[in-house]
């Protein structure tokens, strides 16, 4: 079946400007993750979505990123007033549930801010 | 300290050759382990979990001492296929926290 999509695939922006990524669940997966992946790191946890809500946000770096899943499928990463430092790989990942349950990864929005 | 270290590697070996990573985590409560692979530019995939009896995977095995909070990936007969990163993942529900990964190539 189809697996988690995320768009675009890559988007380069200027420093100062507003830009949304979007990701897309397995269907029936009620837990979505937003991770960010810089070159030879780990991805870094940033928020996790149970159904609708943020059950933990205390990954997003500062206020400029939010993020909704207003249906509790769909999930939109904002990021506003891009800096460079906002350069790196958007993971998007879904589970059955939080907790235990495998989480499976797409393929990840490439943001580059220049 | 950061929540979960593993050794970044390269690591850089031939193929039939037996490799071990480890992975240390610093949260006691933590309540599930994991060994995702990653390949280069490609997402993650989960490898396998871990258990505290350890557990067996074909040529992979993996450990956990809850002790010592240590975590280790045993990689026997090693394939040119399984060049990757691999990363370790620890549980702190509701979220998991990743290692940076450690990097093997195997080659011929």
């Amino acid at each position: 079946g189809a697996g988690v999509s995320q768009t675009p695939s890559n988007k380069v922006t200027e420093k100062g400007k507003y830009v949304e990524l979007r990701c897309d669940p397995i269907s029936g997966h009620t837990a979505l993750y937003w991770y960010r992946q810089s070159l030879g790191q780990g991805p870094e946890f940033l928020i996790y979505f149970q159904g609708t809500g943020a059950a933990d946000d205390s990954g997003l770096p500062n206020d400029r990123f939010f993020a909704v899943r207003p249906e509790g499928s769909v999930s939109t990463l904002k990021i506003q007033r891009t800096e460079r430092g906002d350069s790196a790989v958007y993971l998007c990942a879904s589970s059955l549930a939080g907790g235990n349950n495998e989480q499976f990864f797409g393929p990840g929005t490439r943001l580059t801010v220049l | 300290r950061k929540e979960v270290e593993q050794d970044p590697g390269p690591f850089n070996v031939p193929e039939g050759a037996t490799v071990a990573f480890n992975c240390t985590y610093s949260n006691s409560a933590s309540q599930s382990f994991f060994w995702y692979r990653q390949d280069c530019r490609k997402e993650p995939k989960l490898l396998m979990s871990v258990y505290s009896s350890g557990n067996e995977d074909g040529r992979f095995t993996a450990q956990l001492n809850r002790a010592s909070q240590y975590i280790s990936l045993l990689i026997r007969d090693s394939k040119l296929s399984d060049s990757a990163t691999y990363l370790c993942v620890v549980n702190m529900v509701p979220d998991m926290r990743f290692g940076a990964g450690t990097r093997l190539t195997v080659k011929p």
